[in-house]
């Protein structure tokens, strides 16, 4: 299957910083990746929908200017949580879609502790 | 936008038992609909999907049901294993929407 992976696995971060979480689809072109958050013991919920070469859209209530999104090529999209705070902490995960079938990869994760 | 319920919340069953778990969703425009497991600490991965033009597909000890008339679509594991203890999530979608919407999860843990 396709392969998607995400870094830094893991970062912890101070107040008032900003952190960067790449997404690579390895072995396949992604012109659509997707960001989720989740929560302890709940779902992935639905930040924002990124497009190569466009500006990304984001769901209701999720502040584009906190939560940076570029696609700049077929295999990376980047998130930037800039002026990070206590209550980003949170399980990041990205997604790609594979072309024009239906089916969605996950990466792996990354998990943000904002001391 | 999708609505989207899944239950149970939790399931418990012994080694070699069968599980159930069922999602209910509310846009008859869905066409597609996956189940996802995620096992702690990791991202969700894809274990079967199936068409609205499909009523059932199966794969291995895995099968997943649709009911389109019903909204609702099912997954079933048979002769489970402890390795299949983790999050299971339905995340039905339509083609006039790119992403995923998911339910809430169902935690399985099968005891040995």
């Amino acid at each position: 299957g396709a392969v998607v992976s995400q870094h830094p696995s893991w970062v912890i971060c101070k107040s008032g910083t900003s952190v960067k979480i790449e997404c690579r689809s390895l072995d396949f072109q992604a012109t659509t990746m997707f960001w989720y958050r989740q929560f302890p013991k709940q779902s992935l919920m639905l930040m924002a929908t990124s497009n190569e070469g466009s500006k990304a859209t984001y769901e209701q209530g999720v502040e584009k200017d906190k939560f940076l999104i570029n696609h700049a090529s077929l295999t990376l999209s980047t998130l930037t949580v800039t002026s990070a705070h206590p209550e980003d902490s949170s399980f990041y995960i990205c997604s790609a879609h594979v072309g024009a079938t239906y089916e969605q990869y996950f990466g792996p994760g990354t998990r943000l502790t904002v001391t | 936008g999708e609505n989207v319920e899944q239950h149970p919340s939790t399931l418990s069953v012994q080694e070699g038992d069968s599980a159930v778990i069922k999602c209910t969703y509310s846009d008859s425009a869905s066409n597609y609909f996956p189940w996802y497991k995620q096992e702690l600490g990791k991202g969700p991965q894809l274990i079967i999907d199936i068409r609205s033009n499909v009523g059932e597909k199966k794969d291995q000890r895995i099968a997943v049901t649709l009911n389109k008339t019903a909204k609702h679509f099912s997954l079933h594991i048979t002769e489970t294993q402890p390795e299949d203890s983790a999050v299971y999530f339905c995340a039905p979608k339509n083609t006039g929407r790119r992403a995923l919407t998911f339910g809430s999860g169902t935690r399985l843990q099968v005891q040995p």
